[in-house]
């Protein structure tokens, strides 16, 4: 059974950073493309970054880019998301979600964490 | 980026009763080298993660009940619920993968009548 499960949120002053990780088991992580998706309180859902199945690309958000930074470690069967600098505006959800497919990104997201919480405030 | 847009916000619809829920996109996600639309539904259930409903704008997912169903092509699709269920109270959202950016809808509710 797929499996993912994210953790490392939790509160944090402005200006803050955090370290949220999706642990993945059930297939093969180094097969697939994998993203982070946020969900504001009470809003819709955002693609915040991907990563493809080797790290060699990387997508993020215009919000984002130059504060946060996806990784990966196949061999630990795990996802990273390094957040830097954050805002307020960056409370949310955070959800890891497998891409679908093995080959393109351009896949719907089949699989999808319980999510981790964080919350900018001070 | 493409910008995707569903209409309505919210629904209420009787138990049995067929829902419609509606996504335009900003631009074509009609990929004419394989005639394929990149575009999926997903269902959220308060508290719980989105779970894929349709990919490829028509193909229900495993295990996906038959009552619903996709359609539509280039800019314009469309989810249908045939007969509403109680455990079909959701937030249903539309998203493209045509492009990088991957866009998602702003969701629209539904609820029982």
């Amino acid at each position: 059974e797929v499996q993912l499960v994210e953790s490392g949120g939790g509160l944090v002053q402005p200006g803050g950073s955090l370290r949220l990780s999706c642990a993945a088991s059930g297939f093969t992580l180094s097969n697939y493309w994998m993203t982070w998706v946020r969900q504001a309180p009470g809003k819709g859902l955002e693609p915040v970054a991907s990563i493809k199945w080797d790290g060699s690309e990387k997508y993020y958000v215009g919000s984002v880019k130059g504060r946060f930074t996806i990784s990966r470690d196949n061999a630990k069967n795990s996802m990273y998301l390094q957040m830097n600098s954050l805002r307020a505006e960056d409370t949310a959800m955070y959800y890891c979600a497998r891409v679908s497919g093995s080959a393109t990104l351009y896949n719907p997201f089949d699989h999808w964490g319980q999510g981790s919480l964080v919350s900018v405030a001070s | 980026d493409i910008v995707m847009t569903q209409s309505p916000d919210s629904l209420t619809v009787s138990l049995g009763e067929r829902a419609t829920i509606n996504c335009k996109s900003s631009q074509s996600v009609l990929y004419s080298s394989n005639n394929k639309n990149y575009l999926a539904w997903y269902q959220q259930k308060p508290g719980q993660p989105p779970k894929l409903l349709i990919s490829w704008a028509s193909t229900r997912e495993s295990g996906v009940p038959d009552r619903f169903s996709g359609s539509g092509s280039g800019t314009d699709f469309t989810l249908t619920i045939s007969s509403l269920q109680a455990e079909d109270v959701a937030v249903y959202y539309c998203q493209h993968y045509y492009t990088t950016s991957l866009t998602f809808g702003g969701g629209t509710k539904v609820d029982i009548k």
